[in-house]
Protein backbone atom coordinates (compact mmCIF):
# COMPACT_ATOMS: atom_id res chain seq x y z
CA UNK A 1 0.00 0.00 0.00
CA UNK A 2 0.88 3.74 -0.15
CA UNK A 3 1.64 5.49 3.10
CA UNK A 4 3.39 8.72 4.08
CA UNK A 5 4.56 9.24 7.82
CA UNK A 6 5.38 12.84 9.31
CA UNK A 7 5.38 13.17 13.31
CA UNK A 8 1.77 14.23 14.79
CA UNK A 9 3.04 17.52 16.27
CA UNK A 10 5.78 19.25 17.30
CA UNK A 11 7.40 21.96 19.11
CA UNK A 12 9.60 24.76 18.80
CA UNK A 13 10.62 28.22 19.90
CA UNK A 14 10.31 31.63 18.36
CA UNK A 15 13.81 32.43 16.08
CA UNK A 16 15.25 28.73 16.08
CA UNK A 17 15.04 25.96 13.70
CA UNK A 18 12.68 23.17 13.11
CA UNK A 19 12.98 20.36 10.57
CA UNK A 20 9.93 17.77 10.23
CA UNK A 21 10.60 14.98 8.42
CA UNK A 22 8.19 13.05 5.97
CA UNK A 23 9.23 9.39 4.55
CA UNK A 24 7.41 8.05 1.84
CA UNK A 25 6.44 4.55 0.27
CA UNK A 26 4.37 5.05 -2.80
CA UNK A 27 3.35 3.43 -6.06
CA UNK A 28 5.62 5.60 -8.17
CA UNK A 29 6.98 9.13 -7.68
CA UNK A 30 6.59 12.25 -9.54
CA UNK A 31 7.65 14.94 -6.43
CA UNK A 32 7.22 15.58 -3.37
CA UNK A 33 4.67 18.45 -1.88
CA UNK A 34 4.91 20.64 0.95
CA UNK A 35 2.05 22.66 1.89
CA UNK A 36 1.22 24.94 5.38
CA UNK A 37 -2.27 25.07 6.38
CA UNK A 38 -3.75 27.01 9.15
CA UNK A 39 -6.60 25.90 11.40
CA UNK A 40 -9.62 26.77 8.77
CA UNK A 41 -7.54 27.40 5.86
CA UNK A 42 -7.12 25.70 2.68
CA UNK A 43 -3.85 24.13 2.58
CA UNK A 44 -0.79 26.71 0.46
CA UNK A 45 1.92 25.31 -1.12
CA UNK A 46 5.16 25.92 -0.03
CA UNK A 47 7.91 23.33 -2.13
CA UNK A 48 7.69 21.10 -4.78
CA UNK A 49 11.19 18.54 -4.72
CA UNK A 50 11.58 16.05 -7.25
CA UNK A 51 15.60 15.69 -7.74
CA UNK A 52 17.68 14.72 -4.39
CA UNK A 53 18.73 17.47 -2.93
CA UNK A 54 17.90 20.61 -0.96
CA UNK A 55 15.78 23.70 -2.45
CA UNK A 56 15.95 26.62 -0.59
CA UNK A 57 13.06 29.56 -0.58
CA UNK A 58 13.68 32.26 1.93
CA UNK A 59 13.28 31.01 5.58
CA UNK A 60 11.52 27.78 4.32
CA UNK A 61 13.96 24.68 3.01
CA UNK A 62 13.15 21.37 1.46
CA UNK A 63 15.27 18.01 1.28
CA UNK A 64 14.53 15.34 -0.63
CA UNK A 65 15.70 11.21 -1.16
CA UNK A 66 14.32 9.74 -3.50
CA UNK A 67 16.92 6.47 -2.57
CA UNK A 68 15.62 6.53 1.15
CA UNK A 69 11.95 7.70 0.81
CA UNK A 70 13.05 10.56 2.36
CA UNK A 71 12.03 14.18 2.97
CA UNK A 72 11.93 16.86 5.27
CA UNK A 73 11.17 20.76 5.50
CA UNK A 74 13.20 22.94 7.30
CA UNK A 75 11.90 26.43 8.96
CA UNK A 76 14.60 28.59 10.04
CA UNK A 77 14.10 31.75 12.15
CA UNK A 78 10.79 30.48 13.46
CA UNK A 79 8.14 33.67 13.32
CA UNK A 80 4.51 33.20 15.27
CA UNK A 81 2.94 33.03 12.69
CA UNK A 82 4.21 29.62 11.14
CA UNK A 83 2.26 27.94 13.71
CA UNK A 84 0.22 25.74 11.28
CA UNK A 85 0.06 22.19 9.87
CA UNK A 86 2.63 20.97 7.72
CA UNK A 87 1.55 18.78 5.07
CA UNK A 88 3.80 16.28 3.11
CA UNK A 89 2.16 14.95 0.12
CA UNK A 90 3.56 12.51 -2.61
CA UNK A 91 2.74 12.47 -6.49
CA UNK A 92 2.28 8.64 -7.44
CA UNK A 93 3.00 6.73 -10.61
CA UNK A 94 -1.07 7.79 -11.74
CA UNK A 95 -0.41 11.60 -11.09
CA UNK A 96 -2.53 11.78 -7.86
CA UNK A 97 -1.47 13.40 -4.93
CA UNK A 98 -1.23 11.13 -1.89
CA UNK A 99 -1.31 13.05 1.78
CA UNK A 100 0.20 12.70 5.00
CA UNK A 101 -1.54 13.55 8.04
CA UNK A 102 0.32 16.51 8.89
CA UNK A 103 2.45 17.88 11.48
CA UNK A 104 1.26 20.62 13.54
CA UNK A 105 3.76 22.86 14.70
CA UNK A 106 3.39 24.80 17.66
CA UNK A 107 5.51 27.85 18.11
CA UNK A 108 6.42 28.78 21.59
CA UNK A 109 7.20 32.59 22.39
CA UNK B 1 0.70 32.78 -9.04
CA UNK B 2 -2.23 30.64 -9.94
CA UNK B 3 -5.70 31.78 -8.08
CA UNK B 4 -8.24 29.08 -7.57
CA UNK B 5 -11.51 30.73 -6.17
CA UNK B 6 -14.57 28.96 -4.31
CA UNK B 7 -17.83 29.97 -3.26
CA UNK B 8 -19.64 30.52 -1.21
CA UNK B 9 -16.94 30.53 1.38
CA UNK B 10 -19.26 29.55 4.32
CA UNK B 11 -22.58 27.50 4.26
CA UNK B 12 -25.34 26.09 6.54
CA UNK B 13 -28.16 24.44 5.29
CA UNK B 14 -30.95 22.45 6.41
CA UNK B 15 -31.18 18.57 6.48
CA UNK B 16 -32.38 17.15 3.53
CA UNK B 17 -31.97 20.00 1.09
CA UNK B 18 -28.97 20.46 -1.41
CA UNK B 19 -25.92 22.15 -1.69
CA UNK B 20 -23.89 23.40 -4.63
CA UNK B 21 -20.03 24.45 -4.16
CA UNK B 22 -18.31 26.13 -6.99
CA UNK B 23 -14.59 25.92 -7.69
CA UNK B 24 -13.23 28.60 -10.39
CA UNK B 25 -9.32 28.39 -11.89
CA UNK B 26 -9.09 32.28 -12.46
CA UNK B 27 -6.16 32.61 -14.89
CA UNK B 28 -5.16 29.37 -15.89
CA UNK B 29 -6.81 26.40 -17.74
CA UNK B 30 -7.63 23.37 -15.46
CA UNK B 31 -8.13 20.37 -17.29
CA UNK B 32 -8.46 18.28 -13.50
CA UNK B 33 -10.07 19.37 -10.56
CA UNK B 34 -9.73 17.56 -7.46
CA UNK B 35 -12.34 17.77 -4.69
CA UNK B 36 -11.18 17.19 -1.09
CA UNK B 37 -13.00 17.02 2.24
CA UNK B 38 -11.22 17.69 5.37
CA UNK B 39 -13.29 17.32 9.10
CA UNK B 40 -11.69 18.65 12.08
CA UNK B 41 -7.97 17.71 12.74
CA UNK B 42 -7.51 15.18 9.99
CA UNK B 43 -5.88 14.85 6.91
CA UNK B 44 -7.26 16.16 3.68
CA UNK B 45 -9.31 13.33 1.65
CA UNK B 46 -9.66 13.23 -1.51
CA UNK B 47 -13.48 12.38 -2.33
CA UNK B 48 -12.91 12.76 -6.05
CA UNK B 49 -11.00 13.66 -9.29
CA UNK B 50 -12.86 15.12 -12.55
CA UNK B 51 -11.57 16.42 -15.97
CA UNK B 52 -13.13 18.36 -18.26
CA UNK B 53 -15.53 16.78 -20.28
CA UNK B 54 -16.02 13.58 -18.51
CA UNK B 55 -17.41 11.70 -15.70
CA UNK B 56 -16.01 12.96 -12.16
CA UNK B 57 -13.87 9.32 -11.04
CA UNK B 58 -14.70 8.92 -7.14
CA UNK B 59 -12.20 7.61 -4.44
CA UNK B 60 -13.91 4.15 -2.85
CA UNK B 61 -16.68 4.80 -0.27
CA UNK B 62 -17.41 8.30 -1.09
CA UNK B 63 -21.44 8.31 -2.73
CA UNK B 64 -21.60 9.54 -7.02
CA UNK B 65 -25.06 9.96 -6.35
CA UNK B 66 -24.83 12.22 -3.14
CA UNK B 67 -21.96 13.88 -4.14
CA UNK B 68 -22.39 15.28 -7.38
CA UNK B 69 -19.73 16.62 -9.22
CA UNK B 70 -19.63 18.63 -13.16
CA UNK B 71 -16.82 19.75 -14.42
CA UNK B 72 -18.67 21.15 -17.91
CA UNK B 73 -15.57 23.97 -18.54
CA UNK B 74 -11.89 24.10 -18.66
CA UNK B 75 -12.48 26.90 -15.76
CA UNK B 76 -14.93 25.74 -13.40
CA UNK B 77 -15.89 22.65 -11.76
CA UNK B 78 -18.77 22.49 -9.12
CA UNK B 79 -19.69 19.83 -6.18
CA UNK B 80 -23.09 19.29 -4.96
CA UNK B 81 -23.95 17.79 -1.90
CA UNK B 82 -27.47 16.44 -2.01
CA UNK B 83 -30.08 15.45 0.23
CA UNK B 84 -27.41 17.06 3.25
CA UNK B 85 -27.34 15.85 6.38
CA UNK B 86 -25.31 16.77 9.88
CA UNK B 87 -22.65 14.09 9.21
CA UNK B 88 -21.80 15.61 5.82
CA UNK B 89 -21.20 18.98 7.77
CA UNK B 90 -17.34 19.60 6.89
CA UNK B 91 -14.43 21.63 5.04
CA UNK B 92 -14.61 20.79 1.40
CA UNK B 93 -11.60 22.03 -0.55
CA UNK B 94 -11.11 22.01 -4.50
CA UNK B 95 -7.61 22.44 -6.19
CA UNK B 96 -7.03 22.56 -9.72
CA UNK B 97 -4.33 21.35 -11.91
CA UNK B 98 -3.02 23.17 -14.72
CA UNK B 99 -2.87 21.25 -18.04
CA UNK B 100 -0.47 18.64 -18.61
CA UNK B 101 -0.29 15.40 -16.17
CA UNK B 102 2.72 16.89 -13.46
CA UNK B 103 1.58 20.64 -13.68
CA UNK B 104 1.23 22.47 -9.92
CA UNK B 105 -2.29 21.59 -7.85
CA UNK B 106 -3.34 24.54 -7.01
CA UNK B 107 -6.07 25.12 -3.50
CA UNK B 108 -9.14 27.01 -3.62
CA UNK B 109 -9.69 28.42 -0.26
CA UNK B 110 -12.09 25.91 0.93
CA UNK B 111 -16.14 25.96 1.76
CA UNK B 112 -17.45 25.22 5.24
CA UNK B 113 -20.75 23.60 5.73
CA UNK B 114 -22.73 23.06 8.40
CA UNK B 115 -26.04 20.85 8.05
CA UNK B 116 -28.41 21.64 10.82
Amino acid sequence: GQNIDQPTEMTATEGAIVQINCTYQTSGFNGLFWYQQHAGEAPTFLSYNVLDGLEEKGRFSSFLSRSKGYSYLLLKELQMKDSASYLCAVMDSNYQLIWGAGTKLIIKP
Amino acid sequence: GAVVSQHPSWVICKSGTSVKIECRSLDFQATTMFWYRQFPKQSLMLMATSNEGSKATYEQGVEKDKFLINHASLTLSTLTVTSAHPEDSSFYICSARESGDNGEQYFGPGTRLTVT
